[in-house]
């Protein structure tokens, strides 16, 4: 198993569409947990951190599930300028050298 | 407000040729980051350095090295360069390597012919 898996997708949902999807992880001792989002051709920008309660800015929720090792992300009312790829980023360790970036799921808003 | 800024944004070399990448941040942040992505996969991390004068190993390090020149720049340089590293490298900082999220550069696009 991965040590980080995402469904790749791509997502291609209407605009104003509700879309959420997950990340798995394997190491039950992670600390950290970030959503990201890369635009094609550009860098990783930090979307949201995923806090233990579950946080919410905007339009975007993020929640942890500890019990079964996955982050989720949650778009409400999505947007077409949504359409990215989203990163999540799994620290297990509180050590620089053992974050993982999943490789992405690929989402494509049509109006 | 420059955040973190990567030079060359692109360069081709031939294989066997040597160059050094260049990140410098003006955020005060004393971890810095060395990533490349290639197509379909996620970010790898090459090297990392968590504090001035500090610097370690990633996933992937073989064919680079890095130097932390002070607090605001950290350079990857590829001695001699192999297709095998045609990809992109991002440059990322963090106000330390404790679960604090990155702050990207735009990348710089490398091709290996």
């Amino acid at each position: 198993r991965k040590e980080v898996e995402q469904d790749p997708g791509p997502f291609n949902v209407p605009e104003g569409a509700t879309v959420a999807f997950n990340c798995t992880y394997s190491n039950s001792a992670s600390q950290s947990f970030f959503w990201y989002r890369q635009d094609c051709r550009k860098e990783p920008k930090l979307l949201m951190s995923v806090y233990s309660s579950g946080n919410e800015d905007g339009r975007f929720t993020a929640q942890l599930n500890r019990a079964s090792q996955y982050i989720s992300l949650l778009i409400r009312d999505s947007k077409l300028s949504d359409s990215a790829t989203y990163l999540c980023v799994v620290n297990p360790f509180s050590s620089a050298s053992k974050i993982i970036f999943g490789s992405g799921t690929r989402l494509s808003i049509r109006p | 407000n420059a955040g973190v800024t990567q030079t060359p944004k692109f360069q081709v070399l031939k294989t066997g040729q040597s160059m050094t990448l260049q990140c410098a941040q003006d955020m005060n942040h004393n971890s810095m980051y060395w990533y490349r992505q290639d197509p379909g996969m996620g970010l790898r991390l090459i090297y990392y350095s968590a504090s001035e004068g500090t610097t370690d190993k990633g996933e992937v390090p073989n064919g680079y090295n890095v130097s932390r020149l002070n607090k605001r720049e950290f350079s990857l340089r590829l001695e001699s360069a192999a297709p095998s590293q045609t990809s992109v490298y991002f440059c990322a900082s963090s106000p330390d390597s404790l679960n604090q999220p990155q702050h990207f550069g735009d990348g710089t696009r490398l091709s290996i012919l």
